[in-house]
C-alpha cells in the first residue's frame, strides 16, 4: 500500500498571503496524484489532478507541481473561501486508492 | 447538472446490516466506475469500494472486504453499498464518487452519515 504523508497538519496564513502545502508518497507514484479541498460540513471537492492539472472551474491561484514522491500544492492569494482542509490522493498503485491524513489551513 | 444522492444512511447496532444507495443523475451512469470513500468523525478520508462500469470488476478496502457489497443498477442511475457486520469503526460519512479514468474522484455526493452504536 502507498502510504501518503502530508505537512503541516495545520497551515496559519493571512489573506492574500500564499500557502504552500506538500504531500509525499511512501514509493513512487509517477504524477498520479490529486488535491481535494473540503470545507466543514461539505463533501470534496476535485482540485488537481496529474499532479498539475486542474480540474474544471478551479481558480488559477491553486497550482500543483511535483513527480516521484514529492508533490506540493501552492495558494497563491489565499482568498476567505480557501480556509478548508486539503487532501492529496494518489492513484498509481491501487487497490488500495490512499489518501494524505490533510493539511487544514487556517486564518493567521 | 452532474449530480450524486446519497440515502440510507441511520443508526445500527454492531452486527447489524445497512444498505445505502447513491442516485446519479447528469452523466451516462452506465460508462462510468464509481467508488464508495467513507470519513469518520473528525478524521480524513478512506477509500472503501470501487465498481467498474460494466459490474466486472469490484476492489474492497483490506477494512470492509468480506463485510461490504458494492454493487449498481445502470437501469436505474443508482449505485449500493450493502453493509453487514458493522463495527464501532465503520461509523463515517459514506460519500458516493464519480471515478474518472480508473485515477481520482471528480463528482462527489454529499454523504450519508452510518452510525454504529449499542
Amino acid at each position: 500500500e502507498t502510504v501518503m504523508t502530508q505537512s503541516p497538519a495545520t497551515l496559519s496564513v493571512s489573506p492574500g498571503e500564499r500557502a504552500t502545502l506538500s504531500c509525499r508518497a511512501s514509493q513512487t507514484i509517477s504524477s498520479n496524484l490529486a488535491w481535494y479541498q473540503q470545507k466543514p460540513g461539505q463533501a470534496p471537492r476535485l482540485l488537481i489532478y496529474g499532479a498539475s492539472t486542474r480540474a474544471s472551474g478551479i481558480p488559477a491561484r491553486f497550482s500543483g507541481s511535483g513527480s516521484g514522491t514529492e508533490f506540493t500544492l501552492t495558494i497563491s492569494s489565499l482568498q476567505s473561501e480557501d480556509f478548508a482542509v486539503y487532501y492529496c490522493q494518489q492513484y498509481n498503485n491501487w487497490p488500495p486508492l490512499t489518501f494524505g491524513g490533510g493539511t487544514k489551513v487556517e486564518i493567521k | 447538472q452532474v449530480q450524486l444522492v446519497e440515502s440510507g444512511g441511520g443508526v445500527v447496532q454492531p452486527g447489524e446490516s445497512l444498505r445505502l444507495s447513491c442516485a446519479a443523475s447528469g452523466f451516462t451512469f452506465s460508462g462510468y466506475g464509481m467508488h464508495w470513500v467513507r470519513q469518520a468523525p473528525g478524521k480524513g478520508l478512506e477509500w472503501v469500494a470501487f465498481i467498474r462500469y460494466d459490474t466486472n470488476i469490484k476492489y474492497y478496502a483490506d477494512s470492509v472486504k468480506d463485510r461490504f457489497i458494492i454493487s449498481r443498477d445502470n437501469s436505474k442511475n443508482t449505485l449500493y453499498l450493502q453493509m453487514n457486520s458493522l463495527r464501532a469503526e465503520d461509523t463515517a460519512i459514506y460519500y458516493c464518487a464519480k471515478d474518472q479514468a480508473l485515477r481520482y474522484f471528480d463528482v462527489w455526493g454529499q454523504g450519508t452519515l452510518v452510525t454504529v452504536s449499542s
